[in-house]
């Protein structure tokens, strides 16, 4: 079967490093992605990672994944107030247009 | 490329009355998604489209529930009759096979049906 878990909410301090965790259940996924859902707004693709891949690092964002664990991280470095959002999880097979299984989101609440 | 066009991008309309949702998707991606938001249930895929084509229906809640996609560049999305438990938020999504299948996204459709 096909499940994703996130949990629900994660709270940082500004300029802290904040880590997303997921985990997936279908190790034939093909491509796992990162999305970030701002308020009132629609899904933005923040990056996506190849299942042969362990590591993608993008400026400010670095995701692992762990295959033989099934999970799959998303690390923001130095969190800002703009990064305040709830961030999804999604996984992809056998071919990534095949449609998406998202996780339920991840609120992340930034402090001052 | 102005990105996934939606429309309208609020509605609020009384049980038993047709909604009609409508998408445009970048011009080029030759894959095209529905899916449905809401608090209780995350975001879940209704149906899919490839070259106009629906591969994947699945996730279709039910017969009042139907989707088109007469061209390259529309789809639709038609709730008949609406019920309250239609209250979501619904995204379109499309890719292209070209650029690594990866899904971009309009900016939804808040629906309320009362």
């Amino acid at each position: 079967g096909e499940d994703v878990e996130q949990s629900l909410f994660l709270s940082v301090r500004e300029g802290d490093s904040s880590v997303i965790n997921c985990t997936y259940t279908d190790s034939s996924s093909t491509y796992l992605y990162w999305y970030k859902q701002e308020p009132g707004a629609g899904l933005q693709l923040l990056t996506y990672i190849f299942s042969n891949m362990d590591m993608k690092q993008d400026q400010r964002l670095t995701v692992l994944l762990n295959k033989k664990d099934k999970h799959l991280s998303l690390r923001i470095a130095d969190t800002q107030t703009g990064d305040s959002a709830i961030y999804f999880c999604a996984e992809s097979f056998p071919r990534g247009a095949d449609g998406l299984t998202f996780g339920k989101g991840t609120h992340l609440i930034i402090q001052p | 490329d102005a990105g996934v066009i939606q429309s309208p991008r609020h509605e609020v309309t009384e049980m038993g009355q047709e909604v009609t949702l409508r998408c445009k998707p970048i011009s080029g991606h030759d894959y095209l998604f529905w899916y449905r938001q809401t608090m209780m249930r995350g975001l879940e895929l209704l149906i899919y489209f490839n070259n106009n084509v629906p591969i994947d229906d699945s996730g279709m809640p039910e017969d009042r529930f139907s989707a088109k996609m007469p061209n390259a560049s529309f789809s639709t999305l038609k709730i008949q009759p609406s019920e309250p438990r239609d209250s979501a938020v619904y995204f379109c999504a499309s890719a292209a096979e070209t650029s690594g299948e990866t899904q971009y996204f309009g900016p939804g459709t808040r629906l309320l049906v009362l």
